[in-house]
């Protein structure tokens, strides 16, 4: 399993500009994520999807589009960067949690990260 | 509002002393908890978890975590830190909502110096 990759590594980008982070997980998650990680503010969620066709909004979602068209992929999109967009952004997965009962196994597994500048 | 607290920002130690990072959350009820490390220019590694049962954890490379319910803790630990450890360390909480799906919320880390 090459478990969850991003793409792309480093990206820099003009204020106003749009474009798509992509993300990958190979484990038949149902649960994907998106973060971004700013000095001294931890890892803040930005998006999640509980399954194909389902999203909702974390913590910090404006800016930020999110689709979730199979199981595999969780692209964000950024419609109009902005220099506050400037961020590391890591997207994660993890087993749905099941209605039942037990030990339910919620580890994320998260990717290598996206670094994102936006001038 | 709900939240995570680690308590220090930086810690720096030397090699072969012992390290305690402090984390506190503000959650009641049912809770799992987790402890990830960042290595410089890495993604994130998960440490260790707790779901339930014994409340001292044992993670990789050493950590372990004890888990008090009535300081709403997860304090990670190590006996005798090396400079490989130099990292940063996030405290994590995931709270289910009563069967819907949750989520995992972070501490803002704790950066750990560790001089050989």
């Amino acid at each position: 399993n090459a478990g969850v990759t991003q793409t792309p590594k480093f990206q820099v980008l003009k204020t106003g500009q749009s474009m798509t982070l992509q993300c990958a997980q190979d484990m038949n998650h149902e649960y994907m994520s998106w973060y971004r990680q700013d000095p001294g503010m931890g890892l803040r969620l930005i998006h999640y999807s509980v399954g194909a066709g389902i999203t909702d909004q974390g913590e910090v979602p404006n800016g930020y589009n999110v689709s979730r068209s199979t199981t595999e992929d969780f692209p964000l999109r950024l419609l109009s960067a902005a220099p506050s967009q400037t961020s590391v952004y890591f997207c994660a997965s993890s087993r749905r949690r099941l209605k039942t009962s037990g030990r339910e196994q919620e580890t994320q597994y998260f990717g290598p990260g996206t670094r994102l500048l936006v001038l | 509002a709900q939240s995570v607290s680690q308590h220090n920002h930086h810690v720096i130690l030397s090699e072969a002393a012992s390290l305690e990072l402090g984390c506190n959350y503000s959650y009641g009820g049912t809770v799992n908890l987790f402890w990830y490390v960042q290595y410089p220019g890495q993604h994130l590694q998960l440490l260790l978890k707790y779901f339930s049962g014994d409340p001292l954890v044992k993670g990789i490379k050493g950590f372990e975590a004890e888990f008090i319910k009535s300081k709403f803790s997860f304090n990670l630990r190590k006996p005798s830190v090396q400079w490989s450890d130099t990292a940063e360390y996030f405290c994590a909480v995931y709270r289910n909502y009563g069967g819907s799906q949750g989520n995992l919320i972070f501490g803002k880390g704790t950066k750990l110096s560790v001089k050989p």
